[in-house]
């Protein structure tokens, strides 16, 4: 099925290890986000971007980087990790008329800390 | 900065019972839209409303946005299990949306 695909589901790091968690679309998407995930905060975000090459940082970018080196794939890079970064990560995806159609969501990555 | 502000943030209510849940700001949107998430998953989009006090009904789910879209309900007739999850509310403010704090709905059988 067509949509926003994340790996991995799970991942449990020590702190200062570095990891990168993959997400991939195939509905030929220009718009690509990430976003952090805390209990009673919402969805807060991270890094976005508008087409390959080109990224921004969003509301939350500290201790995170990204790249867009295809329309289809917008990793997240975790560098020395810390605890502070404990949460569920999504990435998702959307056309030019987000105002209408929305952002289809991948299913997630819960990243522990420790 | 929080722009939208739902409540309540927790709601559990029995099958049957009818419920409205509110998302509100200070800040204006040029449109607004609301989400459903289930355990385990990512948020799905169940509606889009752009114009002042536009009201869309999707089934049971009823949802109106605000004359100055500054802020919008979601009310559900006739509760059931399978409408169980994390409802969020997201704003567009210029090319962002900003997602609301959540409220998560239980309904017991």
């Amino acid at each position: 099925n067509a949509g926003v695909t994340q790996t991995p589901k799970f991942r449990i790091l020590k702190i200062g290890q570095s990891m990168t968690l993959q997400c991939a679309q195939d509905m030929n998407h220009n718009y690509m986000y990430w976003y952090r995930q805390d209990p009673g905060m919402g969805l807060k975000l991270i890094y976005y971007s508008v087409g390959a090459g080109i990224t921004d940082k969003g509301e939350v970018p500290n201790g995170y980087n990204v790249s867009r080196s295809t329309t289809e794939d917008f990793p997240l890079r975790l560098e020395l990790a810390a605890p502070s970064q404990t949460s569920v990560y999504f990435c998702a995806s959307s056309s030019d008329r987000a105002h209408y159609y929305g952002y289809t969501f991948g299913s997630g990555t819960r990243l522990t800390v420790v | 900065t929080q722009l939208l502000e739902q409540s309540p943030q927790f709601l559990s209510i029995q099958e049957g019972e009818n419920l409205t849940v509110y998302c509100n700001s200070s800040s204006v949107f040029s449109s607004l839209q609301w989400y459903r998430q289930e355990p385990g998953e990512g948020p799905v989009l169940l509606v889009t409303v752009v114009t002042g006090g536009e009201v869309k009904k999707l089934k049971r789910l009823t949802f109106q946005f605000g004359d100055a879209r500054k802020d919008s309900s979601l009310h559900i007739t006739a509760a059931q299990p399978g409408d169980t999850g994390l409802y969020l509310c997201a704003g567009a403010h210029g090319n962002q949306f900003y997602f609301g704090t959540g409220t998560s709905l239980t309904v017991i059988p």
